[in-house]
């Protein structure tokens, strides 16, 4: 069964402080993996995207990393900012099934707070 | 200024009334897509469309109709018979036809039935 699980499902931090947030998943085949934040009440914005060949990437003071052989993906925030107060959002899309197929497997979240 | 725009952000809804929400995107992309998003869980597909004129049900599409006359445009109704429709909406859209293309979401409705 397609999955996508996210740990931990909430975490609070200080300002400043770095954190690490973890996607495990057991889509098959795998195409590619990202990462949204989603602040509260809003839609989910776009921080990385990863395919199979990619172990990192970053966005700012955002890093991403992947590995495809155990199917684990963390996503790193370094010097926290309150402004960094959303869900984390992983997602991962299966490889290209039949024309129209859903192959999109959303995590349900890392709800993440910032405190001064 | 190019984007999804959703309408209207708080809608209100009696049992047994049916409601229409709005998703247009001026990014001139050929996939829409509805999901659901309730607390503890994560996104559900409710329609996608891929192209004018042509739309797919998704994983919950009972309860809900939509339409793609034009290819900006992707309207969603939440009917009566819809049982627990009080939710956030999110409309999405992408590139390309696939799933595997990244999708840009717009801000989302929030619907609560009274």
């Amino acid at each position: 069964k397609n999955q996508v699980e996210q740990s931990p499902q909430s975490l609070i931090i200080l300002e400043g402080k770095n954190c690490t947030l973890q996607c495990n998943y057991t889509v098959s085949p795998f195409s590619n993996l990202r990462w949204y934040k989603q602040d509260t009440g809003r839609g989910p914005v776009s921080l990385t995207i990863m395919t199979f060949s990619e172990n990192t990437k970053s966005n700012g003071r955002y890093t991403a990393t992947l590995d495809a052989d155990t199917k684990q993906s963390s996503l790193h925030i370094t010097a926290s900012q309150l402004s960094d107060s959303a869900s984390y959002i992983c997602v991962v899309s299966a490889g290209p099934g039949k024309t129209g197929a859903n192959n999109l497997f959303f995590g349900t979240g890392t709800r993440l707070t910032v405190i001064p | 200024d190019g984007g999804i725009t959703q309408s209207p952000k708080y809608l209100f809804r009696k049992e047994g009334q049916n409601v229409t929400l709005s998703c247009e995107q001026n990014l001139n992309h050929d996939a829409m897509y509805w999901y659901r998003q309730d607390p503890g869980q994560g996104l559900r597909l409710i329609y996608y469309s891929q192209i004018v004129n042509d739309f797919q049900k998704g994983d919950i599409a009972e309860g809900y109709s939509v339409s793609r006359e034009k290819k900006e445009s992707f309207p969603l109704t939440v009917t009566s018979a819809q049982k627990n429709p009080t939710a956030f909406y999110l409309c999405a859209s992408s590139q390309g036809q696939g799933f595997y293309n990244e999708q840009f979401f717009g801000p989302g409705t929030r619907l609560t039935v009274l």
